[in-house]
């Protein structure tokens, strides 16, 4: 079944404490992207990576890091979280950028106390 | 900048209603997206176009290119219709854009 996992699906944290969400395809995608969502502003993109060792700042790349180190695999990382990273976070991935379907994981809901 | 509208914000409707959610956008485009996130959390795909009009059972997107707007009906709405349902657009980058969602409530 084609898909795209994260995990955790829900985290509670504590500021400061390192912390890093998975995320994975198996449709050989060579686009992936981070989102945040958040009450009332939709969608905002973190990063995104155009195919291995390819990354690159969306909207809102502060406090946020990534890697792409294989196709599939495309983690998320908070060094030193904070309070507002505080959202729901979604990993996607497409065969190409905006002009093709665009599959979800489930959604990680980060709370950071 | 709100490149990516859509209206109304949040509609309540009766089940069997004809449902009509709006996208209007700014930039030129490569193609847009609707996808719908259901309650629960998770998005889903439900259409890409650009141009004319696409069908998937319930459901029909239209597109006007020189409009710049696009629309999501929804024929015989049911209760679990109820999500939210976004709109986002590929700009000339092959960036998407997207839209702030429109609520959508089906009620029995």
């Amino acid at each position: 079944e084609a898909q795209v996992t994260q995990n955790p699906r829900y985290l509670i944290t504590v500021t400061g404490k390192k912390l890093t969400v998975t995320c994975s395809q198996n449709m050989n995608h060579e686009y992936m992207s981070w989102y945040r969502q958040d009450p009332g502003l939709g969608l905002r993109q973190i990063y995104y990576s155009m195919n291995v060792e390819v990354t690159d700042k969306g909207d809102v790349p502060e406090g946020y890091k990534v890697s792409r180190k294989e196709k599939r695999n495309f983690p998320l990382i908070l060094e030193s979280p904070s309070p507002n990273q505080t959202s729901l976070y979604f990993c996607a991935s497409s065969s190409g950028l905006a002009v093709r379907t665009q599959y979800f994981g489930p959604g990680t809901r980060l709370l950071v106390l | 900048k709100n490149e990516v509208e859509q209206s109304p914000q949040n509609l309540t409707a009766q089940e069997g209603e004809f449902i009509t959610i709006n996208c209007s956008y700014s930039v030129g485009i490569s193609a847009l997206h609707w996808l719908q996130q259901h309650p629960g959390g998770g998005i889903v795909s439900l259409f890409m176009l650009s141009s004319g009009k696409k069908k998937h059972g319930r459901l029909i997107a239209t597109i006007n290119i020189q409009e710049k707007h696009s629309s999501l009906h929804i024929t015989a709405s049911h209760p679990r219709d109820s999500a939210v349902y976004i709109c986002a657009v590929g700009d000339s980058n092959y960036q998407l854009i997207w839209g702030a969602g429109t609520k959508l409530i089906i009620k029995p």
